[in-house]
């Protein structure tokens, strides 16, 4: 079964612009959740999609945003970028449901915003 | 707010012994703790989980304990290997509340020396 993608792997922005992420869950995976990883802030929630809904957010500014799709596939956009929102994107799928909730992540999506 | 605490942030030991690592949890409705390892380059991979439900779980070399009064969960590696080496994170979530929200701990760095 193939695991979790991310694309692109690698992304350089500056100040003000703004960016999509995309990721593509194992197949049967109906849950994507977003993560930043940062060295200073360690790995934190951004939000979670389950069937094309929002289902979990956590504690960023509205800047950052996502969305699923029918498929699963979610993206993430981040608006008016900030030096600080260089880190490493990464997303995770799950079942999302009783079924199973273990969380595979993709190998992330590294911005760099100069 | 919900936390998760991580200690230590960095373990060094000889191969062949072993490796605890133990977080401690602020959410009193947090009930399955996930372990991950990251590799340097690579994306968090899920080691062993536990629910609330049981007080301890193996796997091969690996164990994982949860102290639900206490609020605390540990991470055992016995006869740790040089590919043992990463950095490990400990989780915590509500489910079915929480959904796939993970809080992770900071982080601890394992080097294993041959």
């Amino acid at each position: 079964k193939a695991g979790v993608t991310q694309t692109p792997r690698y992304l350089i922005k500056t100040r003000g612009q703004q960016v999509t992420l995309s990721c593509s869950p194992i197949s049967g995976h109906r849950s994507v959740s977003w993560y930043q990883q940062t060295p200073g802030q360690g790995l934190q929630f951004l939000f979670e999609y389950f069937s094309e809904t929002q289902r979990n957010k956590g504690n960023f500014p509205g800047r950052f945003s996502g969305r699923q799709f029918s498929n699963s596939r979610s993206e993430m956009n981040v608006s008016t970028l900030e030096l600080g929102d260089s880190a490493l994107y990464l997303c995770a799928s799950s079942f999302g449901t009783g079924k199973g909730n273990e969380q595979f992540f993709g190998p992330g999506t590294r911005l760099t915003v100069l | 707010g919900e936390n998760v605490e991580q200690h230590p942030s960095t373990l060094s030991v000889q191969e062949g012994d072993s490796a605890v690592i133990k977080c401690t949890y602020s959410d009193s409705a947090s009930n399955y703790f996930p372990w991950y390892k990251q590799e340097l380059g690579k994306r968090p991979q899920l080691i062993i989980d536990i629910r609330s439900n049981v007080g301890e779980k193996k796997d091969q070399r690996i164990a994982v304990t949860l102290n639900k009064t206490a609020k605390h969960f540990s991470l055992h590696i016995t006869e740790t290997q040089p590919e043992d080496s990463a950095v490990y994170f400990c989780a915590a979530s509500e489910l079915p509340g929480g959904y796939n929200k993970l809080i992770f701990g900071a982080g601890t760095r394992l080097a294993v020396h041959p």
